[in-house]
């Protein structure tokens, strides 16, 4: 079982949807969670992060949180073609972990006009 | 502000040779970190500096990667000798405090042949 496993893509919303991005973990342990945004050939950007249970909203973008689950989403709402990225989940431990980032394999969005 | 730097953003080498990737994180940044995605595969912590100490290094696949950061400031990444394996585009980081947002660099390609 990966570390961090995300919804396999490529995702493929119209112009305007809502884009629902998943994530699972392992590590019962982890601390604070993470989404970042890579266009391809860039850094990874960070868009939003979470370290209590349920819903952090920021502008367009949701992360949802359920630490009982193991399970931490992103919702894009109005999705535009500028949000065309992979998407990608990273948690974060704690103890002497802090500051790793155990990433998952990344989603590829594509929202089509 | 300038961002995190990494140099070179590309590399060609031949296997057995060596090669000395650069990173300068953002100025006042006490923790760095390093992280390599492969073909195919997720991105991967490899260490975590904070200052000039090794905070963790649990990610370094061998002997052959040697980490440094002198001086608290910037890092290098040493491969030698390089394998065919060790083709990938290497990341680095920089973020305050061990649990605030991590700024990514670029990354350098590094293909081995």
């Amino acid at each position: 079982q990966k570390e961090v496993e995300q919804n396999s893509g490529p995702l493929s919303v119209p112009e305007g949807a809502i884009a629902s991005l998943n994530c699972t973990y392992s590590d019962r342990g982890s601390q604070s969670f993470f989404w970042y945004r890579q266009y391809s050939g860039k850094s990874p950007e960070l868009i939003m992060f979470i370290y209590s249970n349920g819903d952090k909203e920021d502008g367009r973008f949701t992360a949802q949180l359920n630490k009982a689950s193991q399970y931490v989403s992103l919702l894009i709402r109005d999705s535009q073609p500028s949000d065309s990225a992979t998407y990608l989940c990273a948690v974060m431990g704690g103890g002497t972990s802090y500051g790793k980032l155990t990433f998952g394999q990344g989603t590829i969005l594509t929202v089509h006009p | 502000e300038a961002g995190v730097t990494q140099f070179p953003s590309h590399s060609v080498i031949e296997k057995g040779q060596t090669v000395t990737l650069r990173c300068d994180p953002i100025s006042g940044h006490d923790n760095l970190y390093w992280y390599r995605r492969v073909m195919g595969k997720e991105i991967k912590f490899l260490l975590h500096f904070v200052k000039e100490s090794k905070q963790d290094e649990s990610g370094m696949p061998n002997n052959r990667f040697l980490a440094e950061r002198t001086g608290g400031t910037y890092s290098t990444l040493k491969v030698q000798p390089a394998e065919l394996e060790d083709s990938g585009v290497y990341f680095c980081a920089s973020s305050l405090g061990g649990y605030t947002e991590a700024f990514f660099g670029q990354g350098t390609r590094l293909t081995v042949v």
